[in-house]
């Protein structure tokens, strides 16, 4: 499959964990980077490979892999946090770049 | 601190041509390590990757393949995206963004967009 799989939407109480997953074939071989994204505003960078995080985004973010599928881990979730977040790898021709369909996070 | 502006007519016919600019300031496209993207996102629905040019070499969606074009001009530190025959589809905000690769023997160790511009919308109507 050349396709990441999101969660259209999910939903976490405040000061929660939430995790939001990414599944695809090509998840096994490819880096996996994940994308925040408020309403009228241009994505930003949150979580990147293994586990890695850009100058200014809060610890509370993580990633993790299992086989075929990535997740995206928000510790102690805050208001601020709710928006929709997006993965982003290769297909598995790793010629072509790809993002998830995105999942809506709302914050209870 | 480097950043990226989208620039280009915003209303498009259809079966005419898109056109957009994104000038890069605070840096150089021609640093390496680099690539230069346009990524899409149609009102409502999620981000589509278009293409990137990367050392001058290019790749693109294949949905998008036979249509679309991105080029470079180093001196202007800009990069540009065309994308031929548009229909409704293409209507969209557009980004362009910075791509960033390390790769270690070959293989693709990371790899994500840092720097995004602020998007500008296209509206493909007659």
């Amino acid at each position: 499959s050349s396709e990441l799989t999101q969660d259209p939407a999910v939903s976490v109480a405040l000061g929660q964990t939430v995790k939001i997953t990414c599944q695809g074939d090509s998840l096994r071989t490819y880096s996996v980077s994940w994308y925040q994204q408020k309403p009228g505003q241009a994505p930003v960078l949150v979580v990147y490979g293994k586990n890695y995080r850009p100058s200014g985004i809060p610890d509370r973010f993580s990633a993790s892999r299992s086989g075929t599928t990535t997740s995206l881990t928000i510790t102690g979730a805050q208001a601020e946090d709710e928006a929709d977040y997006y993965c982003n790898s290769r297909d598995s021709s790793g010629n072509a770049l790809l993002f998830g369909g995105g999942t809506k996070l709302t914050v209870l | 601190q480097l950043q990226l502006q989208e620039s280009g007519s915003g209303l498009v016919k259809p079966s005419q041509t898109l056109a957009l600019t994104c000038t890069v300031s605070g840096g150089s496209i021609s640093r390496g390590g680099y690539s230069w993207s346009w990524i899409r996102q149609p009102p409502g629905k999620g981000l589509e990757w278009v293409g990137f040019i990367y050392h001058s070499v290019t790749s693109y969606n294949p949905s998008l393949n036979s249509r679309v074009t991105i080029s470079e001009d180093r001196s202007k530190n800009q990069f540009s995206l065309r994308l031929n025959s548009v229909t409704a589809a293409d209507t969209a905000v557009y980004y362009c963004a910075r791509g960033f690769i390390v790769t270690l023997g070959g293989v693709i160790e990371l790899e994500g967009f840092d720097i995004w511009g602020r998007g500008t919308r296209v509206t493909v109507s007659s």
